[in-house]
């Protein structure tokens, strides 16, 4: 069974620290890597995409990709209450599908 | 553009009953995917579509079917709904497939007494 696993969280951060949101999946052979946001009642859309080991920066969002290690996180600087939602880790795996974790539960304490 | 729209907004319906749940989009994406998601299970795929045509099954495909006439419209129809079937259901596009970004309508919230 392909996984994608976040902490639900709730995940609480000061506003105008770094939110750090994490996750790891299963599938060594994934090739692609997404974060959505996610408010509440509305529907997911898409923060970042990363394909490549590394750091990607895009504003304030940096995502982070070790395909070694096989682990994805999202960093938010400067954090803004308009931040506060659910983000959820999607990984699209060899077999041409995307899994999507359950998402994690940020809140941006003003 | 409108990107994708779906309807109803939302739907109660009582079980045993059949409904159809309209998805269309105007982005001319060649995939297409329907999701349910419900509190602490996430996002799941129920069915999708690489392309005009052709369907797959997803994680959770029971008690649900589709089809994809064309580019633009991807409906799912619960032949005889039941209450486990209450969920939000969201529809989504993208251009090619797992590798790339996915589009997701405003979803439709179904309740299923």
């Amino acid at each position: 069974q392909k996984e994608v696993e976040q902490n639900s969280g709730p995940l609480s951060v000061p506003e105008g620290a770094i939110a750090s949101l994490n996750c790891t999946y299963s599938d060594r052979g994934s090739q692609s890597f997404f974060w959505y946001r996610q408010y509440s009642g509305k529907s997911p859309e898409l923060i970042m995409s990363i394909y490549s080991n590394g750091d990607k920066e895009d504003g304030r969002f940096t995502a982070q990709l070790n395909k070694a290690s096989q682990y994805v996180s999202l960093l938010i600087r400067d954090s803004q209450p308009s931040d506060s939602a659910t983000y959820l880790c999607a990984v699209g795996n060899r077999d041409d599908k995307i899994i999507f974790g359950k998402g994690t539960r940020l809140h941006i304490l003003p | 553009t409108a990107g994708i729209t779906q309807a109803p907004t939302s739907q109660i319906l009582a079980a045993g009953r059949s409904m159809t749940l309209r998805c269309t989009q105007d982005m001319r994406h060649n995939a297409m995917y329907w999701y349910r998601q419900d509190l602490g299970l996430g996002l799941r795929l129920i069915h999708y579509s690489n392309t005009a045509g052709t369907t797959g099954k997803g994680e959770v495909p029971d008690g649900y079917s589709v089809s994809r006439a064309n580019t633009d419209d991807f409906p799912l129809t619960l032949a005889s709904a039941v209450p486990s079937q209450t969920s939000v259901y969201f529809c989504a596009s993208s251009d090619f497939g797992a590798t790339d970004t996915q589009y997701f309508g405003p979803g439709t919230r179904l309740t299923v007494l």
